[in-house]
């Protein structure tokens, strides 16, 4: 199976605040990567796929990039909305695998 | 719009079985794969099952190969998983997902159903 490797585990900012997680993969996923917003008690939020391509609906201030097996989240201009937990996931393989997710705290 | 809706949790003994069902509306169900992903209480998302968009193709994660089965009904918009010989670290919730057209990522999700193994 392939590994997906998140880091920072977890991440302290303040709005407006520009932050990165990083996404790492133990074999080439190509630009097989999604990300996905968690908060407590909520199903999970798509925010981008294909690496780099913005969920229809998701803010601007949300970006991705990265192929082969390193990957980016960038938001920039953090909002109060934002403070949730953030989990890459890989499409490559039939065999699906999420990281191990970055909470983002508020500072 | 598209609404997803899981049921069939509940609190079960170690070494019994559970079937979650995940209702579909609001798109094209025969043409989607469909997903279980769970989260145990405190941890990370972990992808359990994928069933192709014409049943034909099933997919596990080691944990549950051989104990769970997924299955679809198309004539009901359905999406299920067996839960076979359940133990404690099976305990989370359990959220059902529609895979996209260009992939095999979660375009949308059910709000989850919860399932309780007891130690």
């Amino acid at each position: 199976d392939i590994q997906m490797t998140q880091s920072p585990p977890s991440l302290s900012a303040s709005v407006t605040d520009r932050v990165s997680i990083t996404c790492r993969a133990s074999q080439s996923v190509d630009s097989w990567l999604a990300w996905y917003q968690k908060k407590p008690g909520k199903a999970p939020k798509l925010l981008i796929y294909r690496a780099s391509t913005l969920q229809s609906g998701v803010p601007s201030r949300f970006s991705g990039s990265g192929s082969g097996t390193e990957f980016t989240l960038t938001i920039d201009s953090v909002q109060l909305d934002d403070f949730a937990t953030y989990y890459c996931q890989q499409y490559s393989t039939s065999l699906l695998t999420f990281g191990g997710g970055t909470k983002l705290e508020i500072e | 719009q598209v609404h997803l809706v899981e049921s069939g949790g509940g609190v079960v003994q170690p070494g019994r079985s559970l079937r979650l069902s995940c209702v579909a509306s609001g798109f094209t169900f025969t043409t989607s794969a469909m997903h279980w992903v769970r989260q145990a209480p405190g941890k990370g998302l972990v992808w359990v099952s994928t069933i192709s968009y014409d049943g034909r193709n099933k997919f596990y994660t080691a944990s549950v190969k051989g104990r769970f089965a997924i299955s679809r009904d198309d004539s009901r918009n359905t999406v299920s998983l067996q839960m076979n010989s359940l133990r404690p670290e099976d305990t989370g919730v359990y959220f059902c997902a529609k895979g996209a057209a260009a992939g095999n990522y979660f375009e949308y999700w059910g709000p989850g159903t919860v399932v309780t193994v007891p130690s």
